[in-house]
């Protein structure tokens, strides 16, 4: 299985949004509305941020929002701030009921 | 809360075997619900490597699957992984975490533990 393709990097300035593709296949991404994303910080485990595609988790920030259309999800970010520089990998479920993640991107709040 | 441990040698030699286990506490293992593995490679991104229902029930990496075991210790409340023939390749963080409810994400994860392959 092959990886999902995210951009490498993006970046923002405090207040802004940001938007993180995430393309799979019709097998992946596009078949199924089991998208997920996490948010990693230097040294630390990851975290849920978004599941099944638009839901999210308590005690995340509204500020995050998840969609979706066709071979490719999204994650937004709303009002940047500082604390959400990170990496933020996607994750789907597979037609071979596997799972698969995205290669991360590295988000920079400028 | 859901609160998972990793645990095991952190340095593995060359075509030996990696094992590793994941302790579970604030949930019981034999409860509805999926238990996984993921790596992540220095400075890579995440690898999903496989998961398990407490039924003995797995799915694994198709990548990995020949070399890869999981199994569930229900009288402990703690989940295994063994990596075997294991290389510089397989040096990685290793996570271990509990999936949702519908199957598709991991909901809570360990801290995490880094194992080294070398000789």
């Amino acid at each position: 299985q092959s990886a999902l393709t995210q951009p490498a990097s993006v970046s923002g300035s405090p207040g802004q949004s940001i938007t993180i593709s995430c393309t799979g296949t019709s097998s992946d991404v596009g078949g199924y509305n089991y998208v997920s994303w996490y948010q990693q910080h230097p040294g630390k485990a990851p975290k849920l941020m978004i599941y099944d595609v638009t839901n999210r988790p308590s005690g995340v920030s509204i500020r995050f929002s998840g969609s979706k259309s066709g071979n490719t999800a999204s994650l937004t970010i709303s009002g940047l701030q500082a604390e959400d520089e990170a990496d933020y990998y996607c994750s789907s479920y597979t037609s071979s009921g596997t799972r698969v993640f995205g290669g991360g991107t590295q988000l920079t709040v400028l | 809360q859901v609160q998972l441990q990793e645990s095991g040698p952190g340095l593995v030699k060359p075509s030996g075997t990696l094992s590793l286990t994941c302790s579970v506490s604030g949930d019981s293992i034999i409860s509805t619900d999926w238990w996984t593995w993921v790596r992540q490679s220095p400075g890579k991104g995440l690898e999903w490597i496989g998961e398990i229902y407490h039924s003995g029930a797995t799915n694994y990496n198709p990548s990995l699957k020949s070399r890869v075991t999981i199994s569930v210790d229900k009288s402990n409340n703690q989940f295994s992984l063994k990596v075997s023939s294991v290389t510089a390749a397989d040096t990685a963080v290793y996570y271990c975490g509990k999936v949702g409810t519908t199957g598709s994400y991991v909901e809570h994860w360990g801290q995490g533990v880094l194992v080294s392959v070398s000789s």
